[in-house]
């Protein structure tokens, strides 16, 4: 059974305090690692879709880095808004999983102004 | 980017009935699939919607359950057949463009938010 496996759960910051979470993966028969921002009553939006060992991506104020080695990836968030406030969700697709993403729990990140 | 219409948004449904949700693109797309968020949970994928044929389930979901139907490639549509209080949960349609290697993200409608009486 593939797990993926996002920490904290939950977090509650400030705004403009810079904030990161974690999703774990397996490492084995990695193909492409997924980042999705979920914001209430709206539908899961792509931020990142990862492949590469050591990948950096950058959106606005919002970047994630890629370990595929030791199956962790890290979704950073600077200077947080309260438009910011969403579930983060990442998801892992295998070599094997022939089109179907395995998503983490979240991480449900509430701003405060 | 696709677009993608689902209805209805949200619904109340008494147990034992059955809800049918639909799913529109606006873009002909080979990969469409079904997710189920339960409460506190990750966003699980009950099955992938097959144009033309039966759809692929994913361990423990079954047809009887679950009817998919997928006459095109723009239009599907799931049932939750005999709906007790434990399918209360968000249910989405996704779709990806290019074929099940290409690195696409998956796009999503808007969620059914379902609750059982």
């Amino acid at each position: 059974i593939l797990n993926v496996e996002q920490s904290p759960q939950s977090l509650h910051v400030q705004e403009g305090d810079s904030t990161n979470f974690t999703c774990s993966f397996p490492s084995s028969n990695f193909y492409a690692l997924h980042w999705y921002r979920w914001e209430t009553a709206k539908s899961p939006e792509a931020l990142f879709v990862m492949t590469l060992n050591g990948d950096e991506k950058k959106k606005g104020r919002i970047s994630a880095t890629l370990n595929t080695k030791e199956g962790y990836s890290y979704l950073y968030i600077k200077g947080s808004q309260p438009e910011d406030s969403a579930t983060y969700l990442c998801a892992f697709y295998g070599s094997s999983n022939t089109g179907k993403l395995i998503f983490g729990q979240g991480t449900t990140l509430q701003v405060k102004p | 980017s696709a677009v993608i219409s689902q209805k209805p948004s949200r619904d109340i449904c008494q147990r034992g009935t059955s809800l049918t949700i639909q799913c529109q693109v606006d873009s002909q797309v080979t990969m469409m699939f079904w997710y189920r968020q339960q409460p506190g949970q990750s966003l699980t994928l009950i099955a992938t919607a097959n144009q033309g044929s039966e759809a692929t389930y994913e361990s423990g979901f079954v047809i009887d359950k679950f009817p998919i139907s997928r006459p095109n490639l723009t239009f599907s549509t799931l049932t939750v057949s005999n709906m007790s209080p434990e399918d209360s949960s968000i249910y989405l349609c996704s779709v990806k463009e290019g074929n099940a290697y290409s690195n696409q993200p998956q796009h999503f409608g808007d969620g059914t938010r379902l609750s059982i009486l």
